[in-house]
């Protein structure tokens, strides 16, 4: 299957500083990438989609000049963290799929973020 | 987005056939059926996804009710490998395509 790659894979981070977490879809165009976020013992929650060229439609409640999402290639998708505090440490997923709505979507391994 | 809902826990043996339930009644006609797991500490992997008729593929089958209201994906042997959160989704029928997870059923496995 597809393959969707997520790095880095653990990251500690100092409060109040920034950290950039990058999704790639090795072996496909993905025109359109999803983040989210998720916290210990509970579901994922959607935090913006991504579309190749123009800027992320974040959900309700999530902070755009916190969360800055990049879907500058058909490849590549970034989520920056700004001024990460303690509370945002979680464990970010991202999802890719390619142009066709309801086929499969592909998750990658998923980034822990610890901000101390 | 229409909602799933979806027993917070199942136990299974070891081999033994699971069977997990699903309820959606408020589907729309062009949504369509995922199911994803998550395995502790790892991003989500796709299962199976469907419309109106019964799929299997090498990890499961899907049974969808005739009204659409309910599905049942269905582990024909499960193994330790299998226990892990299964999520039931309806796929967003607008452009996006989105996921929007609910709480999931644990499922575990004994040996």
């Amino acid at each position: 299957g597809a393959v969707v790659s997520q790095h880095p894979s653990r990251v500690i981070c100092k409060s109040g500083t920034s950290v950039k977490i990058e999704c790639r879809s090795l072996d496909f165009q993905a025109t359109t990438m999803f983040w989210y976020r998720q916290f210990p013992k509970q579901s994922l929650m959607l935090m913006a989609t991504s579309n190749e060229g123009s800027k992320a439609t974040y959900e309700q409640g999530v902070e755009k000049d916190k969360f800055l999402i990049n879907h500058a290639s058909l490849t590549l998708s970034t989520l920056t963290v700004t001024s990460a505090h303690p509370e945002d440490s979680s464990f970010y997923i991202c999802s890719a799929r390619d142009g066709t709505v309801n086929t499969e979507a592909f998750f990658g391994q998923g980034t822990r973020l610890t901000v101390v | 987005d229409a909602k799933t809902t979806q027993p917070n826990s199942m136990e299974s043996n070891e081999e033994e056939p699971v069977h997990l339930p699903c309820n959606h009644s408020t589907i729309s006609g062009t949504d369509y059926i995922h199911w994803y797991r998550q395995l502790p500490s790892q991003g989500p992997e796709y299962v199976i996804h469907g419309l109106t008729s019964n799929v299997n593929n090498r990890m499961a089958s899907l049974a969808i009710a005739e009204d659409r209201k309910s599905s049942t994906l269905i582990l024909h042997r499960a193994t330790l490998r299998d226990a892990a959160v299964y999520y039931c989704i309806l796929r967003d029928s607008s452009n996006t395509g989105k996921l929007i997870f609910g709480q999931g059923t644990t499922l575990q496995v004994k040996p």
